[in-house]
């Protein structure tokens, strides 16, 4: 149990695009998902709090307008990178929180972003 | 905000050996301090955690001893295989079922030996 899964995997897109990155939790309901962003060779740097039926809150620094983030159910989180540049260009990943009780944080597998 | 501190960055053993990992925290309110093992290109999988009101968690070769009164806590890794060469984070959170956010530690970058 506590399968959270991400789409894509990884993406390639041009400056000025913007991508979508999904996060799911498959077997069980998440109230509250995560986004991190981990640049090469560095740690995982919280960029939002995302909660189902609410605004996200966002870390400081981080730019809500650029990075938009949707909650829109218990079980999917959706991160939009809007007007991509090649500094975006990162290893995003989420995780999810449980609402059945069951303890800790479930991380994604990430989507490696590559904006060109 | 909670500042996480995390030493070495970079650890090289031979196998067999022992391994162990500082990290120190800034926030007496963070009760909760997983370990997460990250493989290149992976996601972070968390390896054991401690909660405030223990003081060590052993979970077959690998412990996590907590210091709360001094801030800081650790990850002991013993005898040590190739597998376990990985980067390990250490983090720390104010929940302790770990649901509210977790600050992250810089990493260590394991490396086993044959």
């Amino acid at each position: 149990g506590a399968v959270v899964s991400q789409h894509p995997s990884w993406v390639i897109c041009k400056s000025g695009t913007s991508v979508k990155i999904e996060c799911r939790s498959l077997d069980f309901q998440a109230t509250t998902m995560f986004w991190y962003r981990q640049f090469p060779k560095q740690s995982l740097m919280l960029m939002a709090t995302s909660n189902e039926g609410s605004k996200a809150t966002y870390e400081q620094g981080v730019e809500k307008d650029k990075f938009l983030i949707n909650h829109a159910s218990l079980t999917l989180s959706t991160l939009t990178v809007t007007s991509a540049h090649p500094e975006d260009s990162s290893f995003y990943i989420c995780s999810a929180r449980s609402l059945q009780g069951l303890k800790g944080q479930y991380f994604g597998p990430g989507t490696r972003l590559t904006v060109t | 905000g909670e500042n996480v501190e995390q030493h070495p960055s970079t650890l090289s053993v031979q196998e067999g050996d022992s391994a162990v990992i500082k990290c120190t925290y800034s926030d007496s309110a963070s009760n909760y301090f997983p370990w997460y093992k990250q493989e290149l290109g992976k996601r972070p999988q968390l390896i054991i955690d401690i909660r405030s009101n223990v003081g060590e968690k052993k979970d077959q070769r690998i412990a996590v001893t907590l210091n709360k009164t001094a801030k800081h806590f650790s990850l002991h890794i013993t005898e040590t295989q190739p597998e376990d060469s990985a980067v390990y984070f250490c983090a720390a959170s104010e929940s302790t079922g770990g649901g509210n956010k977790l600050t992250f530690g810089t990493g260590t970058q394991l490396k086993v030996e044959l």
